[in-house]
This record gives structure tokens, C-alpha cells and sequence, in this order.
């Protein structure tokens, strides 16, 4: 079956600037979960979506925020970009009863 | 908060060889403990997990070994391969009050098999 689909890989923006990353879930998976990676911070989690509702977050400030279609696919906005922004932004879906999350493959985040 | 520390940062071994890397946690809810294998450009993949119900548990040439009272577990690469360079992190997890849960990380290795 299809993987975590991420889209666009790739997104160069400037400071101040909003963006929208898209993430498409396994078929199946209700469960989104957004993480991001960065050579300093590591792999830090920021959300988790479940049937719509955001049922976990990490500690990030609200410039960061998303949301959970009815089909399952996520969005995740970050507002007013910072440098430090700068990431690799990761999608990750789950089963109901499954604590193994599948990645995509990311979406890379330049802030200029 | 560090909740996961992992060590060595880097590591080199011989194609053949034993790769060994661990992990320490420090949070007793954590209740599964999954490895990640990540490639340049590419998101993690889910290589190996445990629960710590379970000392030791093995796929093919993954093996991870798992110690509750030390709360430590480390994996173990045999017969280590040129295309097993990779990005190792180990992570846990563990149920929050709201229903579902989320992947602490560590750090990170960076394992190189030389030929």
C-alpha cells in the first residue's frame, strides 16, 4: 500500500511569510502525527491529529498549528517563519491500535 | 529535557563487524521502544521495537537487547553492511492522558560501514 505522502519536499520562504505543508496519510491511518528535525534540536514532536481533533501537542509556539480532514490528510501552518524555523518538517501515520509510525519523507523548510 | 540519551554519536565498523549503540531513558511510562533507520533525504524508518515485558528480541540481523531495571536498551547490527551507513535514532513512547502518544527521541548516531 501506499506510504505517508508529504508535499512539496521542498520550500524556500522569507522571513515574516506564512506556509502550508500537506501530509497524506496510509490508507486506513487515523492517527497524524508532526515532528520536526533539525541538526540542533533533533527530532522534537509538535502535534498529533486524531479523527479531526487535535488530541496532543509539543511545545511550540502558536505560530505552529494544523489541522485533520475528514479524509484522515493533515496540514500543518506555520505563521510569521522565523530562521530558526529552518527544518525538516516530518509526517508520520498510525493505525488505531498500533504504536509504529510510518514517516514520510519529509518536507524541507528554508527560511530566508 | 533530554528523555532519551543515546550514545555514541558516530560510529565506524568494519563490513562484518558488530554495530552497537545505546540508549538510557529516564521516564518509567515509557512502555515501547522502537529503533528508526534514517537515509539522507529520507524520512525514518521503523527497523525494529520492543515492549519491557521483553528482554531481547531479534529480526534478522537487528537485535535488540532491552534492560527495565537499568532502563536501557541498545541495538545491535551483525554482520554489518556498507548499506547499513545510515542514521540510527532509538525513541519511546507512552500513552498520554488524551489517547494516543507521541516518539521521544535521542540524538542520534551516524554508523558508517567501511568496506
Amino acid at each position: 500500500k501506499a506510504g505517508v505522502t508529504q508535499t512539496p519536499r521542498y520550500l524556500i520562504k522569507t522571513r515574516g511569510q506564512q506556509v502550508t505543508l500537506s501530509c497524506s496519510p496510509i490508507s486506513g491511518h487515523r492517527s497524524v502525527s508532526w515532528y520536526q528535525q533539525t541538526p540542533g534540536q533533533g527530532l522534537q514532536f509538535l502535534f498529533e491529529y486524531f479523527s479531526e481533533t487535535q488530541r496532543n501537542k509539543g511545545n511550540f509556539p502558536g505560530r505552529f498549528s494544523g489541522r485533520q480532514f475528514s479524509n484522515s490528510r493533515s496540514e500543518m501552518n506555520v505563521s510569521t517563519l522565523e530562521l530558526g524555523d529552518s527544518a525538516l518538517y516530518l509526517c508520520a501515520s498510525s493505525g488505531d491500535r498500533d504504536y509504529g509510525y510510518t514517516f514520510g519523507s519529509g518536507t524541507r523548510l528554508t527560511v530566508v | 529535557q533530554q528523555q532519551v540519551k543515546q550514545s555514541p554519536q558516530s560510529l565506524i565498523v568494519q563490513k562484518g563487524g558488530i554495530s552497537i549503540i545505546n540508549c538510557a531513558y529516564e521516564n518509567t511510562a515509557f512502555d515501547y521502544f522502537p529503533w528508526y533507520q534514517q537515509f539522507p533525504g529520507k524520512g525514518p524508518a521503523l527497523l525494529i521495537a520492543i515492549r519491557p515485558d521483553v528482554s531481547e528480541k531479534k529480526e534478522g540481523r537487528f537485535t535488540i537487547s532491552f534492560n527495565k531495571s537499568a532502563k536501557q536498551f541498545s541495538l545491535h547490527i551483525m554482520d554489518s553492511q556498507p548499506g547499513d551507513s545510515a542514521t540510527y535514532f532509538c525513541a519511546a513512547s507512552s500513552s498520554l492522558t488524551g489517547g494516543g502518544n507521541k516518539l521521544t527521541f535521542g540524538t542520534g548516531t551516524q554508523l558508517k560501514v567501511e568496506l
